[in-house]
């Protein structure tokens, strides 16, 4: 059974960094293909894809948050790490995180998504 | 950038009406455009894979097709359970990119 789920703070200050993390289970990080994809929800509105990490350490971020995005794995505790700097209320969203299986796949297992609010 | 445009933003149907949602990309991205599902407060599901593939324990009623630039997805006849949202998202290239989205609303 494959299972992903998202965590860290709910709420930060702008210009604060946020780090999430996607801890998951049921596949390996370190398997041909793999990749984890982190994904985000603004309030009522559309999603947006953020940043990917494959199984090969290869990285991809969106054009537009690329110099405020780093994402990181760590194959041994299944974990993926998300860190975004100088938030801003704009950034208040829900957080995914997504399995993808090759290198145009869908995002196939999603995380439950966690609600981090910017707000002083 | 890939562009997904996706349309209508909103759509009100009835129990038992077949709805047809479009998706269009500002490039040719072969067959790599895969469908989703959400409701709400609750994370996307997958629908419909690399444009026509039903992705396992969808419903059949669910069906996609297209290529290129001009995809659809279309509901053969509406389920109680399937007024939610919809979303397209092409996995052609970086940065991936999603459809607006349709909100599917009870008539």
């Amino acid at each position: 059974q494959i299972t992903l789920k998202e965590s860290g703070p709910t709420l930060v200050k702008p210009t604060q960094t946020l780090t999430l993390t996607c801890t998951f289970s049921g596949f390996s990080l370190s398997t041909s293909g793999v990749g984890v994809d982190w994904i985000r929800q603004p309030p009522g509105k559309a999603l947006e894809w953020l940043a990917l990490i494959y199984w090969d350490d290869d990285k991809r971020y969106s054009p537009s948050l690329k110099s405020r995005l780093t994402i990181s794995k760590d194959t041994s505790k299944n974990q993926v790490v998300l860190t975004m700097t100088n938030m801003d209320p704009v950034d208040t969203a829900t957080y995914f995180c997504a399995r993808s299986l090759g290198y145009s796949p869908p995002f196939d297992y999603w995380g439950q998504g966690i609600l981090v609010t910017v707000s002083s | 950038d890939i562009q997904v445009t996706q349309s209508p933003s909103s759509l009100s149907a009835s129990v038992g009406d077949r709805v047809t949602i479009t998706c269009r990309a500002s490039q040719s991205i072969s067959n790599y455009l895969n469908w989703y599902q959400q409701k709400l407060g609750k994370a996307p599901k997958l629908l419909i894979y690399t444009a026509s593939s039903l992705q396992s324990g969808v419903p059949s009623r669910f069906s996609g097709s297209g290529s290129g630039t001009d995809f659809t997805l279309t509901i053969s006849s509406l389920q109680p359970e399937d007024f939610a949202s919809y979303y397209c998202q092409q996995s052609y290239g970086t940065p991936r990119t999603f459809g607006q989205g349709t909100k599917l609303e009870i008539k």
